[in-house]
């Protein structure tokens, strides 16, 4: 079993529609937790941290769900440029290592 | 503030010659990480590296692979004796905090 696993998808939307990404764990000794979002071809660009909490920047929220081992983002009024690959990441307590899940590709479509 | 800067951006070998990927962290960046990232998949960590030290090597193969982010000058992945499957794309990213990473956009290896 993968540390880190996301839905492949890819995830078809029409613009200003809800799209909701989970990514699933499998150390508890996880502590730390990113969305990053990744364009065809180009680097990974940090879309924001998982806090404990939960947290939103605009149309994203991230959320942690430590007894499911899961963390979640969601997208609200999709837009076009939106269409990229989602990457997870994951590093453990003590740890150095990044972990990345291997993505869920979403398409929003006018 | 300059970016993370990775050079050469494409990079096109023979089998058995040497590879050297250069990453310049974001200025004040003491954190430097290596990925690889082949087509259609995620990123695999390599190695992990502060100024003069390799924290975390776990990711990066025991053979023909090497690191290095001396005191002065970029971070070095080295790569003797390519082989075809050394072909991917190579990610360095920086760090602040060791937590928050921000991705150079990578040097694409080919090997013939």
């Amino acid at each position: 079993r993968k540390e880190v696993e996301q839905d492949p998808g890819p995830f078809n939307v029409p613009e200003g529609a809800t799209v909701a990404f989970n990514c699933t764990y499998s150390n508890s000794a996880s502590q730390s937790f990113f969305w990053y979002r990744q364009d065809c071809r180009k680097e990974p660009k940090l879309l924001m941290s998982v806090y404990s909490s939960g947290n939103e920047d605009g149309r994203f929220t991230a959320q942690l769900n430590r007894a499911s081992q899961y963390i979640s983002l969601l997208i609200r009024d999709s837009k076009l440029s939106d269409s990229a690959t989602y990457l997870c990441a994951v590093i453990n307590t003590g740890g150095f290592k990044t972990i990345f899940g291997a993505g869920t590709r979403l398409f929003v479509k006018a | 503030n300059a970016g993370v800067m990775q050079n050469p951006r494409h990079l096109v070998r023979r089998r058995g010659q040497e590879a050297r990927l250069r990453c310049s962290p974001m200025k004040g960046h003491s954190h430097v990480y290596w990925y690889r990232q082949l087509p259609e998949e995620g990123l695999k960590f390599m190695v992990y590296l502060q100024k003069e030290n390799i924290i975390d090597e776990s990711g990066m193969p025991k053979e023909r692979f090497s690191a290095e982010f001396p005191k002065e000058g970029p971070s070095i992945l080295r790569i003797q004796q390519v082989v075809r499957g050394d072909s991917a794309a190579y990610f360095c990213a920086s760090s602040p905090d060791r937590d928050r990473q921000y991705f150079g956009a990578g040097t694409r290896l080919s090997v013939l």
